[in-house]
């Protein structure tokens, strides 16, 4: 499987401001996807990054508050925008396979203040 | 609504027990799907796919049942290192390639 890399691992924000978060994968893939698990919570899909096309999001996740880049097929970034500590969750890139298996990054741990 | 459900433990065993951890789906659409094992304050991985009636690896043995919308996850000579959450997951139907994850069951095994 694909090696994928996340940065940053961790940050601590204030409220208000935006974090970008990158994803790094070793390899040329199709499917990237971005997803949110909060504390003690199960994966949730925020969207679908298209390469060379806007990102195609889940429903209660909208472009402003979340913009994704994906300029190439190893590469994809996260925006979280406006943070208020409900943001603060884990984020997680995944790559997909050819048989619908997905393999995660490392994931970022975002803490808002 | 598309869930996957699964009930959340914890299930304490000790080691070189089974134990079965089960799961239902309410997208009868949903074609592949899997067991992942995520470890505290780790990503999820990817345990074993399900795309027939079942699937074994070693002291892991999975089963489906899509006339119930059921899926089970078997380990067998529990160890210590088996202590995880696990995390029952379906595909959206389509070619979406999307993945419907369930809330996940923890394991812990006992020295």
């Amino acid at each position: 499987s694909a090696v994928i890399s996340q940065k940053p691992s961790r940050d601590i924000c204030q409220r208000g401001t935006s974090l970008t978060i990158q994803c790094q994968v070793d390899s040329q893939v199709t499917m990237m996807f971005w997803y949110r698990q909060q504390p003690g919570q199960s994966l949730t899909l925020i969207a679908t990054a298209n390469q060379g096309s806007e990102a195609t999001y889940e429903s209660g996740f909208v472009i402003d508050k979340f913009p994704i880049s994906r300029p190439n097929l190893t590469f994809s970034t996260l925006t979280v925008s406006n943070m208020s500590p409900e943001d603060s969750s884990i984020y997680l890139c995944s790559v997909g396979s050819g048989h619908y298996e997905q393999y995660f990054g490392p994931g970022t741990r975002l803490t808002v203040t | 609504r598309k869930e996957v459900e699964q009930d959340p433990g914890p299930f304490n065993v000790p080691e070189g027990a089974t134990v079965a951890f089960n799961c239902t789906y309410s997208n009868s659409a949903s074609q592949s799907f899997f067991w992942y094992r995520q470890d505290c304050r780790k990503e999820p991985k990817l345990l074993m796919s399900v795309y027939s009636s079942g699937n074994e690896d070693g002291r892991f043995t999975a089963q489906l049942n899509r006339a119930s919308q059921y899926i089970s996850l078997l380990i067998r000579d529990s160890k210590l290192s088996d202590s995880a959450t696990y995390l029952c997951v379906g595909d959206y139907g389509g070619a979406t390639n999307k993945l419907i994850f369930g809330t996940g069951t923890l394991l812990a095994v006992q020295p």
